[in-house]
């Protein structure tokens, strides 16, 4: 089993749409976690932690469920540039864990 | 701030020679740098983690003696591959962290990656 699954997709969806993205764990004594977006060809950028109550930066909200050692990604009013793929990552053994990420293709 | 540069951005080699990668922290001290391998539609995998001044730390099945890793400095890890071989082609990222060992605590700045393609 990977330490971080994810959903490779790609998810197809239209211009202004809702898009959740799951994320499962392995390792129960994670402390951090992270969703990052990869451009194609170009190197990871951090777009936002999760903590355990929820956060919300703009159109994008994350949320953590340790019971389960799910995170999710939501994205709402889904723009052109949203497009990229995005990697779950979690805090292991005092490392990131990388996910193999969701690529996401919005279309106009 | 916080920014990591990665030199070269793009290199190709023939089979056999090796290639240097340079990882330089450019406004911050970066007591721990990180290098990643990355294959097409694969997840970045971590290949060892470097503390400035001490010998790197090899995740299992990375060969220390194939992918040399220096950390000389707080602000420049170096990556050299030995004896370059076809497959050794991919995209090979650098992260900095200003946590001491530990890399998951505290946000790792990525630099730009170098595409290698070995001939």
């Amino acid at each position: 089993r990977k330490e971080v699954e994810q959903d490779p997709g790609p998810f197809n969806v239209p211009e202004g749409a809702t898009v959740a993205f799951n994320c499962t764990y392995s390792n129960s004594a994670s402390q951090s976690f992270f969703w990052y977006r990869q451009d194609c060809r170009k190197e990871p950028k951090l777009l936002m932690s999760v903590y355990s109550s929820g956060n919300e930066d703009g159109r994008f909200t994350a949320q953590l469920n340790r019971a389960s050692q799910y995170i999710s990604l939501l994205i709402r009013d889904s723009k052109l540039s949203d497009s990229a793929t995005y990697l779950c990552v979690v805090n292991g053994r005092g490392k990131l864990i990388f996910g193999q990420g969701t690529t996401l293709q919005v279309k106009p | 701030g916080a920014v990591v540069s990665q030199h070269p951005s793009r290199v190709i080699c023939k089979s056999g020679t090796s290639v240097k990668i340079e990882c330089r922290s450019l406004d911050f001290q970066a007591t721990t740098m990180f290098w990643y391998r990355q294959f097409p539609k694969k997840s970045l995998m971590l290949m060892a983690t470097s503390n400035e001044g001490s010998k790197a730390t090899y995740e299992q099945g990375v060969e220390k003696d194939k992918f040399l890793i220096n950390h000389a400095s707080l602000t420049l890890s170096t990556l050299t591959v030995t004896s370059a071989h076809p497959e050794d082609s991919s995209f090979y990222i650098c992260s900095a962290s200003q946590a001491s060992g530990s890399g998951g605590n505290y946000e790792q700045y990525f630099g730009p990656g170098t595409r290698l393609t070995v001939t």
